[in-house]
């Protein structure tokens, strides 16, 4: 079984750019939350997905958006990059059962520089 | 609101060395806990979790028990490993898809 994949590993972008990070959950989970990872703040949840709808949502600005296809694929894209937006973005797919017993599964994450 | 505290590290052991990985938690209600490892250059697997309270996870060697008194969720490991050199988080959960992590202890083994 395929574990979480995403895309690219890597990326360098300039300030004021945009980017957009790719994740492809296990094949059967719908849900797909997405983090970010930084020296300072730690692993911060930005949002989750399931069933192509925002179910929840960290708090983070409106740069930050994210969406799913029917295929429970995600997609996050960050609008008008900040420096302070170098980070490790971490994908985690999940089947739909109860918040209580959830079990993520972590991508090995996209390593943006914002330069 | 919610919150996970971890002990700061790094932790360097001996290998065979006891491991002991504190972690505090601050939640309404009744969290589930988790631990998750993330070795270099990796994502975060899941270690072990645990969903009410008294409740022990296991995995590995490595074992927590659930301590809705003392709010604790400490990760335990009897004899460490060279190959347990990673960086660990607590985490719990209360809502679908939003894990709070604590902000990591780095663990290294040496031989």
């Amino acid at each position: 079984k395929a574990g979480v994949t995403q895309t690219p590993r890597y990326l360098i972008k300039t300030r004021g750019q945009q980017v957009t990070l790719s994740c492809s959950p296990i094949s059967g989970h719908r849900s797909v939350s997405w983090y970010q990872q930084t020296p300072g703040q730690g692993l911060q949840f930005l949002f989750e997905y399931f069933s192509e709808t925002q179910r929840n949502k960290g708090n983070f600005p409106g740069r930050f958006s994210g969406r799913q296809f029917s295929n429970s694929r995600s997609e996050m894209n960050v609008s008008t990059l900040e420096l302070g937006d170098s980070a490790l973005y971490l994908c985690a797919s999940s089947s739909d059962t109860s918040p209580r017993t959830i079990e993520a599964f972590f991508g090995q994450g996209t390593r943006l520089t914002v330069v | 609101g919610n919150s996970v505290t971890q002990m700061e590290g790094p932790v360097t052991l001996s290998e065979e060395a006891f491991l002991t990985i504190n972690c505090t938690y601050t939640a309404t209600g009744y969290p589930s806990l988790f631990w998750y490892v993330q070795y270099p250059g990796e994502g975060l697997q899941l270690l072990l979790k645990a969903t009410k309270a008294d409740d022990k996870g296991s995995n590995k060697g490595f074992e927590a028990t659930y301590r809705k008194e003392t709010t604790s969720f400490h990760l335990e490991k009897g004899s460490v490993q060279v190959s347990d050199s990673a960086v660990y988080f607590c985490a719990l959960s209360r809502s679908q898809g939003n894990l709070i992590f604590g902000k990591g202890t780095k663990l290294s083994v040496k031989p």
